[in-house]
């Protein structure tokens, strides 16, 4: 299958700095890509949505200011934690798909623990 | 609001089959049924999906219901590394991928 890289697998930082997680389709075109959040024992929370060259759909809750999403080229997408706080110590998960068709499967990184201290 | 009902966690033992199910009773007629599983501080990984007809592939199989509103993911033969936490999704709008809260497969030796 399809390799999606994410970078970093950890990180701590310090409380009121910015974090940048990268999600890059190292063999596809991400047309679409999906970032998610998990807390401990939970199932994956949808937080966006991006389109190659679009600005992310962000979905209800979810700040756009504090999540920055950058989907630039058909290979990278960041997300950056603005202002992080201990709250935002999560596991994050991205996923790319072509096109963001429904018939064909999505690819996701190895997710992003982040703590934040 | 999940599309998809499934239950919280599930056992087998090593070698023997699992068939976990999954219940879609709102599907539409252009959604596809996925499936992927995520193993410990995981990303998740890609199972298998399909539209009405039965399918197969190396790691499952997956039998549709002929109403499609439920499906059930085969694995033929259990190992310790199966042992994950298994989701069925709906995919029915270009960019919908969302997750319910799975089943917890544990499997024992």
């Amino acid at each position: 299958g399809a390799v999606v890289s994410q970078h970093p697998s950890r990180v701590i930082c310090k409380s009121g700095t910015s974090v940048k997680i990268e999600c890059r389709s190292l063999d596809f075109q991400a047309t679409t890509m999906f970032w998610y959040r998990q807390f401990p024992k939970q199932s994956l929370m949808l937080m966006a949505t991006s389109n190659e060259g679009s600005k992310a759909t962000y979905e209800q809750g979810v700040e756009k200011d504090k999540f920055l999403i950058n989907h630039a080229s058909l290979t990278l997408s960041t997300l950056t934690v603005t202002s992080a706080h201990p709250e935002d110590s999560s596991f994050y998960i991205c996923s790319a798909s072509s096109r963001g068709r429904k018939n064909t499967e999505a690819f996701f990184g190895q997710g992003t623990r982040l703590t934040v201290v | 609001d999940a599309k998809t009902t499934q239950p919280n966690s599930m056992e087998s033992n090593e070698e023997e089959p699992v068939h976990l199910p999954c219940n879609h009773s709102t599907i539409s007629g252009t959604d596809y049924i996925h499936w992927y599983r995520q193993l410990p501080s995981q990303g998740p990984e890609y199972v298998i999906h399909g539209l009405t007809s039965n399918v197969n592939n190396r790691m499952a199989s997956m039998a549709i219901a002929e109403d499609r509103k439920s499906s059930t993911l085969i694995l033929h033969r259990a190992t310790l590394r199966d042992a994950a936490v298994y989701y069925c999704i709906l995919r029915d709008r270009l960019n919908d991928m969302r997750f319910g809260a799975g089943t917890r497969l544990t499997v024992k030796p």
